[in-house]
């Protein structure tokens, strides 16, 4: 079946570092979006991206939708306190009607 | 409101029992979503509904119905609740076009 697998799975980082993770596919997909979860809450659309080689800023993040068009890159920048929480790419699932296929998600915590 | 509201915000159920949650946007987005979060599995698509009038199965529809009358409104029921279905839930909503979904706070259900 479609999966979307995301690495790492957790990662410790110190505050003002970059973070960056990815998200690879079995499949091409023409849509590629980075949602971020904080505790207790639930997921918020931070980035999408339309079309292969596009890069993407929003604020201190960066997404690159990959030229294969099976990955996916994110990158914090200058990570502060509140970039803590689970990070999830996902794309359009392979059984259509709109559906998403998830990542199971990077766990980011940032150490003061 | 804006956005999606879900009701309850969590809730401990006796095993056998029914439930129905709640799910509530006002987006007008025609299609809508019901997921479920575990820890280490992510999230799962329960069933979801491209427009008022149809729904489909996701990934884990097993004891779970939804039901679109109109819109705005996609309540899921446990009609006879287990220990296994303790989970967090989400709905969400997208608007066809982008296929950028949009998730609600959760709800937090304890069967017991």
């Amino acid at each position: 079946g479609q999966q979307l697998n995301q690495s790492p799975q957790s990662m410790f980082i110190q505050e003002g570092e970059d973070v960056s993770m990815n998200c690879t596919s079995s499949s091409i997909f023409n849509t590629w979006l980075w949602y971020k979860q904080d505790p207790g809450e639930g997921p918020v659309l931070l980035i999408a991206l339309y079309k292969a080689g596009e890069l993407t800023s929003n604020g201190r993040l960066t997404a690159q939708f990959g030229i294969t068009r099976k990955d996916s890159f994110l990158n914090i920048s200058a990570s502060i306190p509140s970039d803590v929480g689970i990070y999830f790419c996902a794309g359009p699932s392979l059984g259509g009607n709109n559906r998403l296929a998830f990542g199971k998600g990077n766990q980011v915590v940032v150490i003061p | 409101i804006a956005g999606i509201t879900q009701a309850p915000t969590s809730q401990i159920l006796a095993a056998g029992r029914r439930m129905t949650l709640r799910c509530t946007q006002d987006m007008r987005h025609n299609a809508m979503y019901w997921y479920r979060q575990d820890l280490g599995l992510g999230l799962r698509l329960i069933h979801y509904s491209n427009t008022a009038g149809t729904t489909g199965k996701g990934e884990v529809p097993d004891g779970y119905s939804v039901s679109r009358a109109n819109t705005d409104d996609f309540p899921l029921t446990l009609a006879s609740a287990v220990p296994s279905q303790t989970s967090v839930y989400f709905c969400a909503s997208s608007d066809q076009g982008t296929g950028e979904q949009f998730f609600g706070p959760g709800t937090r259900l304890t069967v017991l």
